[in-house]
């Protein structure tokens, strides 16, 4: 059992270039997520899917953008990098509720091992 | 607005001694409580959770936490502590209903050293 892997694990970039985080599940999990991690800042919510083709706003969307073109994998992409985006980032996946209304429905996140991204 | 507090950022033990971290939140609906661990390099690994029932709740490696509504607080503790249990601890609230896509909510992190 793989659970969620990212890929890459580490990456060093220079401001203005792109590049894209690749974030896979193989639980089969309707929902997923991009979160970044910040000493002292805990995790921030950057975007998230609660399906194939769906995505969201969380927290802290700006600068980066996803896709869910697959249910399996959840693309992050930086378009043009900034040293504000160094970070540590993290995807998770969860099961959607348990049906509609009925409280402890929601289903725990599992994460994936981070991705550490330098941005000079 | 929803918010975790975790008011203890470092915490030192000794092994073998029990341990509490500290959770207050802040939340417009039922809750739905979490405690991550993160070992250093790794991921967020659950060690329990909590929405309703038993206000004490059992979770892995021997850790529990207590809900107490009045206090707004979800407090993890464990009676002894062992030298793995270093690592980063995370608070999280999210919904306890389904809807809006099921986000949660962080604590800044407490970290927890042991001295042996």
């Amino acid at each position: 059992n793989a659970g969620v892997t990212q890929t890459p694990k580490f990456r060093v970039l220079k401001t203005g270039q792109s590049m894209t985080l690749l974030c896979a599940q193989d639980m089969n999990h309707e929902y997923m997520y991009w979160y970044r991690q910040d000493p002292g800042m805990g995790l921030r919510l950057i975007h998230y899917s609660v399906g194939e083709g769906t995505t969201a706003k969380g927290e802290v969307p700006d600068g980066y953008n996803v896709s869910r073109l697959k249910k399996q994998n959840f693309l992050l992409g930086l378009e043009s990098a900034a040293p504000s985006q160094t970070s540590v980032y993290f995807c998770a996946s969860s099961y959607p509720p348990l049906g509609q209304g009925r409280v402890g429905s929601n289903q725990p996140q599992h994460f994936g091992d981070g991705t550490r991204l330098s941005i000079l | 607005a929803q918010s975790v507090t975790q008011p203890d950022i470092h915490i030192t033990v000794s092994e073998g001694a029990s341990l509490e971290l500290r959770c207050n939140y802040s939340y417009g609906a039922t809750p739905y409580l979490f405690w991550y661990v993160q070992s250093p390099g790794q991921g967020l690994q659950l060690l329990l959770k909590y929405f309703s029932g038993d206000t004490l709740v059992q979770g892995i490696k021997g850790f529990e936490a207590e809900f107490k509504r009045s206090q707004s607080s979800f407090n993890l503790r464990k009676p002894s502590v062992h030298w793995s249990d270093a690592a980063e601890y995370f608070c999280a609230v999210g919904p306890a209903r389904a809807g809006g896509g099921n986000k949660l909510t962080f604590g800044t992190g407490t970290q927890l050293k042991v001295e042996l």
